[in-house]
């Protein structure tokens, strides 16, 4: 099956800092999402971004479908960006409503 | 509009008894799937439902069932309960097909 790879497994930076989290898929997706696990583990949404680049206020990320690889930017980190990082990719047909999730970033922010 | 609802948010079980989850999706949502989380596997797909349908279905043993009525609230059942068992149940939410799927908070299973 595909394989999801998310590189750092753990990151920590100063608050103000910038960072960037990385997802690789070994075949072709028809869905792409990042989350952030907050600490009573609900997953919140970040991007749907099966291709192109998108922005939200301090993120903002970029998948390249035919490299097989997206990446999350986080600039002027908070603590309140704290949290666990996954990523999520979801084949075709046959697969429909399965995200697959990688291992995840942990990241901590430190004031 | 409400997001996906998840009920109870906490149960704690003994080895061999059976448990509910309920899942409730955002308004108009058809599709639910469910997904495990445990510290050693991480987040696992369970099974999607769509119009009271199994559509897909994880490698879980079949202890682990679901359903969907036709308001598209969802039920995940796991009979003769394992200690692996416990885990972080969460069920996600869409509304067509490869479109964002939107979490409910869980429920967290401990069994003793």
């Amino acid at each position: 099956g595909i394989q999801v790879e998310q590189s750092p497994p753990d990151l920590i930076l100063q608050e103000g800092a910038n960072s960037t989290l990385r997802c690789n898929f070994s075949d072709s997706v028809n869905n792409l999402q990042w989350f952030h696990q907050n600490p009573w583990g609900q997953l919140i949404n970040l991007f749907y971004i099966p291709s192109g680049t998108k922005q939200n206020g301090r993120l903002s990320a970029t998948t390249v479908a035919t490299e097989r690889y997206s990446l999350l930017y986080i600039s002027s980190s908070q603590t309140t960006d704290s949290g666990v990082y996954f990523c999520a990719v979801e084949r075709g047909s046959g697969n429909t409503g399965k995200l697959i999730f990688g291992q995840g970033t942990t990241l901590q922010v430190k004031p | 509009k409400a997001g996906v609802t998840q009920t109870p948010r906490y149960l704690i079980k003994t080895r061999g008894q059976q448990v509910t989850l309920s899942c409730s999706p955002i308004s108009g949502h058809r599709s639910v799937s469910w997904y495990q989380q445990t510290p050693g596997q991480g987040l696992q797909f369970l099974f999607e439902y769509f119009s009271e349908t199994q559509r897909n279905k994880g490698n879980f043993p079949g202890r682990f069932s679901g359903r969907q009525f036709s308001n598209s609230r969802s039920e995940m059942n796991v009979s003769t309960l394992e200690l692996g068992d416990s885990a972080l149940y969460l069920c996600a939410s869409r509304g067509r097909r490869y479109e964002t799927q939107y979490f409910g908070p869980g429920t967290r299973l401990l069994v003793l």
